[in-house]
């Protein structure tokens, strides 16, 4: 069966620090990956996405960035953390193939507080 | 552009009494719908589907929905609220075999009293 993981769970960083968070995608191959944040426990904001190795759309600029290295892998950086950062990211995967009746599914979540 | 619109922040229902979390959507053709729950600090749990069929559609934990096309609307049901369904919910919608480009609601925040 397919699972998704995410860590750490969760993450209290200073400003100006660096991120890096880490979702992986068992059980299936060449899934369709995506980073959402959700802020003040509410709306979700979809802020990347990717297709495959090394293929990455940002949605919307920000200080954050993300990459595949690997195919089940998907990865949200940033080089230096501001406070607006603050969040709840939820990483996602849907199959590739058929994906118009497939499910998108969520792992459990990092939360990120920036003192 | 495709949109979804959650009109309430927050849902009160007595346990027991049904309850019902309402959804609009505005998309070219015809949508695929979506309702997922999340439990404080996790992340969004898949509860029902319309992709085509019967416009009532059941789902995990005893929720139902409901696709109305002319009011354009996919309102989430459930006959009998338990306190354990206290949480909140999403409704999202995307454009016809798209479902890996969902556009998500504000949430509903639902919480049933004993």
């Amino acid at each position: 069966s397919q699972t998704i993981h995410q860590w750490p769970a969760t993450l209290v960083q200073p400003v100006g620090s660096p991120l890096s968070l880490e979702c992986t995608v068992e059980g299936t191959s060449n899934p369709n990956l995506y980073w959402y944040r959700q802020a003040a426990g509410r709306g979700l904001q979809l802020l990347f996405y990717s297709v495959g190795i090394g293929q990455i759309s940002s949605e919307v600029p920000q200080n954050l960035s993300a990459s595949r290295p690997q195919d089940r892998q998907f990865i949200l950086s940033s080089k230096k953390l501001l406070l607006s950062d603050s969040g709840f990211y939820l990483c996602a995967w849907i199959p590739s193939q058929g994906a118009g009746a497939n499910v998108l599914t969520f792992g459990a979540g990092s939360r990120l507080t920036v003192l | 552009a495709q949109s979804v619109a959650q009109p309430e922040d927050q849902v009160n229902v007595a346990e027991g009494n049904p309850l019902t979390v309402k959804c609009t959507y505005s998309v070219s053709g015809n949508p695929y719908l979506f309702w997922y729950v999340q439990y404080p600090n996790r992340g969004l749990q898949f509860l029902l589907k319309y992709i085509t069929g019967d416009n009532l559609v059941k789902g995990s934990y005893g929720f139902e929905a409901e696709f109305n096309k002319s009011q354009t609307s996919f309102h989430l049901k459930k006959p009998s609220a338990l306190v354990s369904d206290s949480a909140l919910y999403f409704c999202a919608v995307s454009r016809p075999r798209q479902a890996d480009k969902l556009i998500f609601g504000t949430g509903t925040r639902l919480q049933v009293f004993p």
